[in-house]
């Protein structure tokens, strides 16, 4: 069965420190990984995909990589605007096509 | 372009009753979604349809109907609404199988 599991659950920063964000998968058929911000009260934000071992995507204050067996996001002097909850996802291949597997992300807090 | 738009953004239901959650989106978008998200649990695919006319089950799909006659429209029916469907519902969409796919803002139901 896929699985994904996001570590930690729960984050707390100061602002400034700088930390990562980890995202492990057990999957047959990888299609790709995704990582999505979410805000309270609002849908999943898109911010990266990932398709090979060894893939960097970058973005503001986020950097996002790949390897076979997980990925990270990596967060470089957080501000309190970060505070977000942030979603993993892999997508499969099945038999009725590509299917997405979400972990229960990890809850990020910056504070001042 | 408005993306993906949800009504309603809230909606208390009684036991027994039945109502429809509406997606639109604007995107020209080939591929729709339905999602639930319980608190600690990751997002759970319900219905998804890759055209007009064309629906299929995703993971979670008893007690929900679905139907798309439009490309921009896809609509999520519950019949006879139980406690266990209390849950923010999400309506994603992509251009293909293979893409990003985009979310709504999401209508947060609750059913006594």
């Amino acid at each position: 069965e896929d699985q994904v599991t996001q570590s930690p659950e729960a984050l707390r920063l100061q602002e400034g420190e700088s930390s990562s964000l980890n995202c492990s998968y057990t999957v047959s058929g990888l299609r790709g990984l995704f990582w999505y911000r979410q805000d309270p009260g609002k849908g999943p934000e898109f911010l990266f995909t990932l398709y090979s071992a060894g893939e960097e995507k970058e973005k503001e204050r986020l950097k996002a990589t790949l390897t076979k067996k997980e990925s990270f996001l990596h967060i470089t002097a957080p501000k309190p605007e970060d505070s977000a909850t942030y979603l993993c996802a892999v997508r499969v291949l099945t038999g009725g096509g590509n299917k997405l597997t979400f972990g229960t992300g990890t809850q990020l807090k910056v504070e001042l | 372009n408005a993306g993906v738009t949800q009504t309603p953004k809230f909606r208390i239901l009684k036991i027994g009753q039945s109502m429809t959650l509406q997606c639109t989106q604007d995107m020209n978008h080939n591929y729709m979604y339905w999602y639930r998200q319980d608190p600690g649990m990751g997002l759970k695919l319900i219905y998804y349809s890759v055209g007009a006319g064309i629906t299929d089950k995703g993971e979670v799909p008893n007690g929900y109907n679905v139907s798309r006659s439009t490309t921009e429209d896809f609509p999520l029916r519950l019949e006879l609404a139980a406690p266990s469907q209390t849950s923010v519902y999400f309506c994603a969409s992509s251009y293909s199988t293979g893409d990003t796919q985009y979310f709504g803002p999401g209508t947060r139901l609750t059913v006594l």
